[in-house]
């Protein structure tokens, strides 16, 4: 158990819906990030929040919108939903203690979209 | 970005044989991990190794930051070693490998 808590483990939904996606970081990791693993991109960084604040993207789609709360969870919220949407949807979250973020990422259990 | 590749992308293994991952980055990297994917989906680290040598039971990996490659090595392998195993880089926007498939037959 990495401490990451996700929820919900499965969503299934269709097109053209919007859900949203919850991480709870390890206790005192300020930073969280979101991967989204499909089979035909493999696992690509989307998002990253530290202590509340956006500080990077990847390949985030307009679509695909996320925050950090001040209790430091995050949500994942995926709108407009296509089929290629349907992934793995992983939160990780790291201590990022001053200077170069070089520390070690934790993974929740993922949720599993399916867009029908 | 920053590319990486890893190599074998399949392996077959009997139980009790030892195989080598390697893992190669198009450019230096800060931040170096390697992770087993279960059947079950979860992502389990495994190392954190930006540079140099660890050990963990059967399983060690090594970095040579210099020439921008990574080796992980599983010696007695067992049946619950199988799965995907990735290395991941860069920072903190992590750049994922294809993945390593290891099958390991009783």
């Amino acid at each position: 158990d990495s401490g990451v808590t996700q929820t919900p483990k499965h969503l299934i939904t269709a097109t053209g819906q919007r859900v949203t996606l919850r991480c709870s970081p390890r206790s005192g990791d300020l930073s969280v990030y979101w991967y989204q693993q499909s089979l035909d991109q493999g696992l690509q960084f989307l998002i990253h929040y530290y202590n509340g604040e956006e500080r990077a993207k990847g390949n985030i789609l307009e679509r695909f919108s996320a925050q950090q709360f001040p209790d430091l969870h995050s949500e994942l919220n995926l709108s407009s939903l296509e089929l290629g949407d349907s992934a793995l949807y992983f939160c990780a979250s790291s201590v990022h203690s001053g200077g170069r973020p070089t520390d070690t990422q934790y993974f929740g259990p993922g949720t599993r979209l399916t867009v029908l | 970005g920053i590319q990486v590749e890893q190599s074998p992308p399949d392996l077959i293994l009997q139980e009790g044989a030892n195989s080598t991952l390697r893992c190669n980055f198009s450019d230096s990297v800060n931040n170096l991990q390697w992770f087993h994917q279960n059947p079950w989906g979860q992502l389990i680290n495994l190392f954190y190794i930006p540079s140099g040598t660890k050990q963990n039971g059967r399983l060690s990996a090594t970095t040579v930051a210099t020439e921008r490659y990574s080796l992980l090595y599983i010696s007695s392998s067992q049946t619950t070693d199988s799965g995907v195993y990735f290395c991941a880089g860069n920072d903190y926007k992590l750049s994922f490998g294809a993945g390593t498939t290891v099958t390991v037959r009783a």
